[in-house]
């Protein structure tokens, strides 16, 4: 079974400090995404990979930047953290393919609070 | 602009009958579709799939029907259980790219 770990379920940080989210998979998927997820508004795709060092920005990039040095490693990083950012973080992989659809395996979710 | 639309934010269910959610998209170009099930303070976990070439799709309890000239979609499961009681997001793909777009969801109660 594919695995994606999330380093933390629960994070609590101060505005304006600089906030790391890490997630690795063991499954050696090229594809790693970073989702937030807010009531009434579902999962929202703020960046994601395809290869290592490779990043693509999603629907709601601002205010984060993201990380992949290695391919089973994905970061999320928020520069500054505000509180509009307090929100259930979900990472996730699938396998790169030009000619099917790959299913997309999640992790446990980071839920971060900014006070 | 949201691409794909969940218009329930909630169903309540007894155990037994039948539940249907529905899904909406705009972009008619999306041609694979998925449903994934999430517990609190869990991952979502895929539950069933569905290409555009096909108009519905079984796996034991859970049936999904496909609508392309409406670019609508359909969970059904039946009969429904307690357990699966969890919030339902529709997510829809284009072949080749590789990201979904999700729903905002539909939170399932199952009552016994």
């Amino acid at each position: 079974d594919v695995k994606v770990t999330q380093s933390s379920r629960y994070l609590v940080k101060r505005t304006g400090e600089k906030v790391f989210l890490e997630c690795v998979q063991d499954m050696d998927h090229e594809n790693m995404f970073w989702y937030r997820q807010d009531p009434g508004l579902g999962l929202r795709l703020i960046y994601f990979s395809y290869d290592v060092k490779m990043k693509e920005k999603g629907d709601i990039p601002e205010g984060y930047s993201v990380s992949r040095e290695k391919k089973e490693r994905f970061s999320l990083i928020l520069e500054s953290a505000s509180t509009n950012q307090t929100s259930m973080y979900l990472c996730a992989s699938s396998l790169w393919t030009s000619a099917t659809n790959e299913k997309l395996f999640f992790g446990s979710g980071t839920q971060l609070s900014v006070l | 602009d949201q691409q794909v639309k969940q218009n329930s934010p909630s169903l309540s269910v007894q155990e037994g009958r039948i539940s249907i959610l529905n899904c909406d998209y705009t972009n008619s170009m999306f041609d694979y579709f998925l449903w994934y099930k999430k517990y609190p303070a869990e991952g979502p976990t895929f539950l069933i799939s569905i290409s555009s070439i096909k108009d519905k799709n079984e796996d034991g309890r859970f049936t999904v029907f496909l609508n392309k000239s409406a670019k609508h979609l359909s969970l059904h499961i039946v009969p429904s259980q307690p357990g699966d009681s969890a919030v339902y997001f529709c997510a829809a793909s284009l072949t080749g790219f590789q990201k979904l777009v999700f729903g905002t969801g539909t939170r399932l109660l199952v009552s016994p």
